[in-house]
């Protein structure tokens, strides 16, 4: 069984603080990493996608990669109120008859206060 | 990104009557989409695989005779509830893999089951 294991949170923040979220995931042969932010009644919505192993950066969005560890994190910086949503960690598979096939985490909710 | 389109937005209907959603993929051809179901508090639990021209993958327990995927063209995947119950009522939301392994997502489907 592929688990990908998030804390559900809440995770509060303050205003311009840096939010960060964590991923875990048990599959080693896993290839891709996908960050998604879901807003309450609405369907997910892509912020990042990492591959390879470090940091990848996208404008206040740092996502981090450590395939030894299997652990995968989202940092925000400078949170806004705008950023309070649920947070998702997904995992990719791999090839072959997975391909494309995605398992999500169970969501950290984060508030941004002002 | 990639802009993918779901149809209709809200459906309430009777226990017993069959229920069709619609996914497009507006600027993109897709061999493959993807069928999720999330109920409340919960994560997105894939449903089923939508392959172009052959016949869809289910996930374990999901019941295919149920729940029918017709991938009628490059751009358009539909989901069947059929015969519904309440306890199918819940959000159902695809995507759409677009250059490469990134996954784009409709806005979802809510289907209320009375």
């Amino acid at each position: 069984q592929k688990e990908v294991e998030q804390n559900s949170g809440p995770l509060s923040v303050p205003e311009g603080a840096i939010a960060s979220l964590n991923c875990t995931y048990s599959d080693r042969g896993s290839q891709s990493f996908f960050w998604y932010r879901q807003y309450s009644g609405k369907s997910p919505e892509l912020i990042m996608f990492i591959y390879s192993n470090g940091d990848k950066e996208d404008g206040r969005f740092t996502a981090q990669l450590n395939k030894a560890s299997q652990y995968v994190s989202l940092l925000i910086r400078d949170s806004q109120p705008s950023d309070s949503a649920t947070y998702l960690c997904a995992v990719n598979e791999g090839g072959g008859t997975s391909y494309g096939k995605l398992t999500f985490g169970q969501g950290t909710i984060l508030t941004v206060h002002p | 990104g990639a802009v993918v389109s779901q149809h209709p937005s809200r459906v309430i209907c009777k226990s017993g009557t069959s229920v069709k959603i619609e996914c497009r993929s507006l600027d993109f051809q897709a061999t493959t989409m993807f069928w999720y179901r999330q109920f409340p508090k919960q994560s997105l639990m894939l449903m089923a695989t939508s392959n172009e021209g052959s016949k869809a993958t289910y996930e374990q327990g999901v019941e295919k005779d149920k729940f029918l995927i017709n991938h009628a063209s490059l751009t358009l995947s539909t989901l069947t509830v059929t015969s519904a119950h309440p306890e199918d009522s819940s959000f159902y939301i695809c995507s759409a893999p677009y250059s490469g392994e990134t996954q784009y997502f409709g806005p979802g489907t809510r289907l209320l089951v009375l």
